[in-house]
């Protein structure tokens, strides 16, 4: 079964912090993304990847790096966690097409910043 | 820009009740348009699909019509369980090659909490 994979399910760090959030993917696909989720609010995109060293910003990238060195594993770097970065993180990958296929989530990081 | 609007939850239904979870768009060209379903503790699933106008997307029993004339992709159900008791969200990508750099970016609603009572 093809797989998006969060190192983490839940992570608590303390304010100012330097935090890094993984992802995998063994689907060889091009693209990935994150997101976070937060109620009535629904997903935002943060940073978005469609190759290796590739990179482009979302919706609301500010406070936020990515890493992606090679295909599989995208990185979601938080340079010095706020309260206000407390959220659901979700990772997720496709394929590049024209017919779009949709994607595939990890099951999600659950980050508290306290 | 692109953006998604669903109705205001939370939805509470009886099981084998009917579902309708709104949702409109606003897009330039043809976009593809998803619902993905969302269970307590887990991420996202792909739920249906449908790429262009008049199209249905259909599973689980789930249906939805891509109807262009009302920028809508409306989610039914005939008869709920208390298994469908999740989060659903309606979403957009553009077509890709439309212009710009969208690489099939989803673009989602807000999300509707759905629970199904015995």
């Amino acid at each position: 079964d093809v797989k998006v994979t969060q190192s983490s399910r839940y992570l608590v760090k303390r304010t100012g912090e330097k935090v890094f959030l993984e992802c995998v993917q063994d689907m060889d696909h091009e693209n990935m993304f994150w997101y976070r989720q937060d109620p009535g609010l629904g997903l935002r995109l943060i940073y978005f990847s469609y190759d290796v060293k590739m990179k482009e910003k979302g919706d609301i990238p500010e406070g936020y790096s990515v890493s992606r060195e090679k295909k599989e594993r995208f990185s979601l770097i938080l340079e010095s966690a706020s309260t206000n970065q407390t959220s659901m993180y979700l990772c997720a990958s496709s394929p590049w097409g024209y017919d779009n296929y949709g994607y595939t989530f990890g099951s999600g990081t659950r980050l508290t910043v306290v | 820009g692109n953006s998604v609007t669903q109705m205001e939850g939370p939805v509470t239904l009886s099981e084998e009740a009917f579902l309708t979870i709104n949702c409109t768009y606003t897009a330039t060209g043809y976009p593809s348009l998803f619902w993905y379903v969302q269970y307590p503790g887990e991420g996202l699933q792909l739920l249906l699909k449908a790429t262009k106008a008049d199209d249905k997307g259909s599973n689980k029993g789930f249906e939805a019509t891509y109807r262009k004339e009302t920028t809508s992709f409306h989610l039914e159900k005939g008869s709920v369980q208390v298994s469908d008791s999740a989060v659903y969200f309606c979403a957009l990508s553009p077509l890709l090659g439309a212009g710009g750099t969208s690489y099939g970016k989803l673009t989602f609603g807000q999300g509707t909490i759905l629970t199904v009572h015995p």
